[in-house]
């Protein structure tokens, strides 16, 4: 079975630029998440969704970062304006239910460097 | 809010040595408890898991008992191998609402031939 498909793998941008990343999850995974992963730190959770619904966005820099799900299945999301705190690697995840008991698969990640 | 406390890394180990990485937790519900691994160039994976007091993880050789009265999921293994380099992360996840993944920080093992 496939997995977690994630683009761009690496993305390099300054400060103030907007970025966009993919995320497909795996076929018939309701729940979707986005971490971001800062060089040193576990991941943390900056939204879920639940089919095409938020679940949990409570560690999302609404500011600056969106994210939605359309059609319940693929995923975006978007950085506008860019700090250099958002350096990172943002990761992608599904799973079949909610994580409660059930298995989060990840992505491989994209890496972002904000100069 | 929840959270998972990991023992500082980095961990040099040699082959065949016995590992042990704590976690410890804080929990408002009953969480379950998980250890994922990022090999070198991988994305990160879930080793294993225990949903309640007492239950006892395992794959890999690795272990992990899910301790209610001290708060732990400890990490074990019996004889590790130059294979087993990687980063470990210990989570939790509540079981009502969200049920999002909480993770510590990470412990870097390396494992030296």
């Amino acid at each position: 079975e496939a997995g977690v498909a994630q683009s761009p793998r690496y993305k390099i941008i300054e400060k103030r630029q907007s970025v966009a990343f993919w995320c497909n999850p795996i076929s018939g995974h309701a729940t979707l998440y986005w971490y971001q992963q800062i060089l040193g730190q576990g991941p943390k959770l900056l939204i879920q969704f639940q089919n095409n619904g938020v679940v949990d966005d409570s560690q999302l820099p609404k500011d600056r970062f969106s994210a939605e799900r359309l059609k319940g299945v693929d995923s975006t999301l978007k950085i506008q304006p860019a700090k250099l705190e958002d350096s990172a690697v943002y990761l992608c995840a599904s799973s079949y239910g909610l994580a409660g008991l059930n298995e989060q698969f990840f992505g491989p990640g994209t890496r972002l460097t904000v100069l | 809010g929840d959270s998972v406390t990991q023992m500082e890394g980095p961990v040099t180990l040699s082959e065949e040595a016995f590992l042990t990485i704590n976690c410890t937790y804080t929990a408002t519900g009953y969480p379950s408890l998980f250890w994922y691994v990022q090999y070198p160039g991988e994305g990160l994976q879930l080793l294993l898991k225990a949903t309640k007091a007492d239950d006892k993880g395992s794959n890999k050789g690795f272990e992990a008992t899910y301790r209610k009265e001290t708060t732990s999921f400890h990490l074990e293994k019996g004889s590790v191998q130059v294979s087993d380099s990687a980063v470990y992360f210990c989570a939790l996840s509540d079981r009502q609402g969200a049920q999002k993944l909480v993770f510590g920080q990470g412990t870097r093992l390396t494992i030296n031939p």
